[in-house]
């Protein structure tokens, strides 16, 4: 059973610091890493991927993986309120092919 | 980048009854799509795979009678609920890759149908 892991939260975090969210998963056939956010009643928006080991920035977002650990992780620096939200994890073992999703950690930012 | 059309956004309707889900790719051609669920506080779970030209291909324990797939075309997979009971409540995604140059294959989602069964 190909599983992702993540903590449910909720991660609590003041107005501009830095949210960590974290996940593992169990297949080290995974090759293909996905961050979304996810608001309530909405569907998922991709926020990051990452493909190689290491670090990958985009903005106030920085996706890290370390295959040899099978972690991923997803940090936000100067958090908003606005960023508050479910934070989905997800891999794939192929390209084009269904992604597993984690249950999601909750980010709560607070003003 | 592309688009996926997910159509009705919420829907609710009474035990026993069908209801169809359409899922659309707006400007890409898509031969594969997904069906996800997702119940309250849970991850999107895969429900099946919607292959264009040939049969949906379903996940463990999701029963193919009740939840009918159709992929007629390139733009068009339906999700079609039978016989909705209440625990068919969810809220049901479709997703399609496609390829996305400098960027590699990457999945649109489409809006989300929330669907009720009274």
């Amino acid at each position: 059973q190909k599983e992702v892991e993540q903590n449910s939260g909720p991660l609590s975090v003041p107005e501009g610091a830095i949210a960590s969210l974290n996940c593992t998963y169990s297949d080290r056939g995974s090759q293909s890493f996905f961050w979304y956010r996810q608001y309530s009643g909405k569907s998922p928006e991709l926020i990051m991927f990452i493909y190689s080991n290491g670090d990958k920035e985009d903005g106030r977002f920085t996706a890290q993986l370390n295959k040899a650990s099978q972690y991923v992780s997803l940090l936000i620096r100067d958090s908003q309120p606005s960023d508050s939200a479910t934070y989905l994890c997800a891999v794939n073992t192929e390209a084009g092919t269904a992604l597993i999703f984690g249950k999601g950690t909750t980010l709560s930012v607070s003003s | 980048g592309a688009v996926v059309s997910q159509h009705p956004s919420r829907v609710i309707c009474k035990s026993g009854t069908s209801v169809k889900i359409e899922c659309r790719s707006l400007d890409f051609q898509a031969t594969t799509m997904f069906w996800y669920r997702q119940f309250p506080k849970q991850s999107l779970m895969l429900m099946a795979t919607s292959n264009e030209g040939s049969k949906a291909t379903y996940e463990q324990g999701v029963e193919k009678d009740k939840f009918l797939i159709n992929h007629a075309s390139l733009t068009l997979s339906t999700l079609t609920v039978t016989s909705a009971h209440p625990e068919d409540s969810s809220f049901y995604i479709c997703s399609a890759p496609t390829n996305m140059r400098d960027r590699g294959t990457e999945a649109f989602f489409g809006q989300g149908t929330r669907l009720t069964v009274v």
